[in-house]
């Protein structure tokens, strides 16, 4: 089962920056928050991962809660290309654990 | 970064056939490869895990019989759905990860099947 919980749809408008949170209330000191999106009928796209200090690179930034229990991707400055499915995912570091999917955040970008 | 690639990116097939869908890495040697599998507007489900020159380790619910995996060299695994039927029209999608001691995975765009 998926360990994070998201909401199920966002806007936001095109040129402003999209907050997209994630709660991970159970999150163990081993595991990275991963963010992913999938945009329509292609396969998941690696955003940025942090254990956690915030990340940022250049697609995102990822800001984590001093207790890690939750995290925000943040694009600053959306177009309407990022329109996508947001997926947050917990995982160990364990090798051998592979990547569980939740329902993620349909996030909706509008001119 | 590393790229997986996927062939074909979409196939047709008429039902009670068999389709095979190919999985590879390009720029580097895959030892773990998974497979997915996506419905509409549902989240992606693992199907299965395979190793190369090992047998493929399949989720609670996925029929091993129905859905053969090969992963036979460290840039190549394929997935073959035997008699398809219309239920398993859906978007697969695989991704790989590379040597030991490694955790980043890198998927495929995916291949969307359609079982008429």
């Amino acid at each position: 089962d998926a360990k994070t919980t998201q909401p199920t749809s966002m806007d936001c408008a095109e040129g402003r920056a999209a907050n997209l949170p994630c709660n991970h209330s159970t999150i163990s000191g081993n595991e990275y928050v991963y963010w992913y999106r999938q945009i329509h009928s292609q396969g998941p796209q690696y955003i940025i991962h942090g254990l956690k200090n915030n990340e940022t690179n250049e697609m995102a930034s990822l800001i984590i809660t001093e207790d890690r229990k939750s995290s925000t991707l943040i694009l600053p400055h959306a177009t309407l290309r990022d329109t996508a499915v947001y997926y947050c995912i917990v995982r160990p570091t364990n090798y051998g654990q592979n990547f569980v999917f939740g329902p993620g955040t349909r996030l909706s970008v509008l001119p | 970064g590393a790229v997986v690639s996927q062939h074909p990116s979409w196939v047709i097939c008429k039902s009670g056939t068999s389709v095979k869908i190919e999985c590879r890495s390009l720029d580097f040697q895959a030892t773990t490869m998974f497979w997915y599998r996506q419905f509409p507007k549902q989240s992606l489900m693992l199907m299965a895990t395979s190793n190369e020159g090992s047998k493929a380790t399949y989720e609670q619910g996925v029929e091993k019989d129905k859905f053969l995996i090969n992963h036979a060299s460290l840039t190549l695994s394929t997935l073959t759905v035997t008699s398809a039927h219309p239920e398993d029209s859906s978007f697969y999608i695989c991704s790989a990860r590379e040597g030991a001691g490694t955790y980043e995975q890198y998927f495929g765009p995916g291949t969307r099947l359609t079982v008429t």
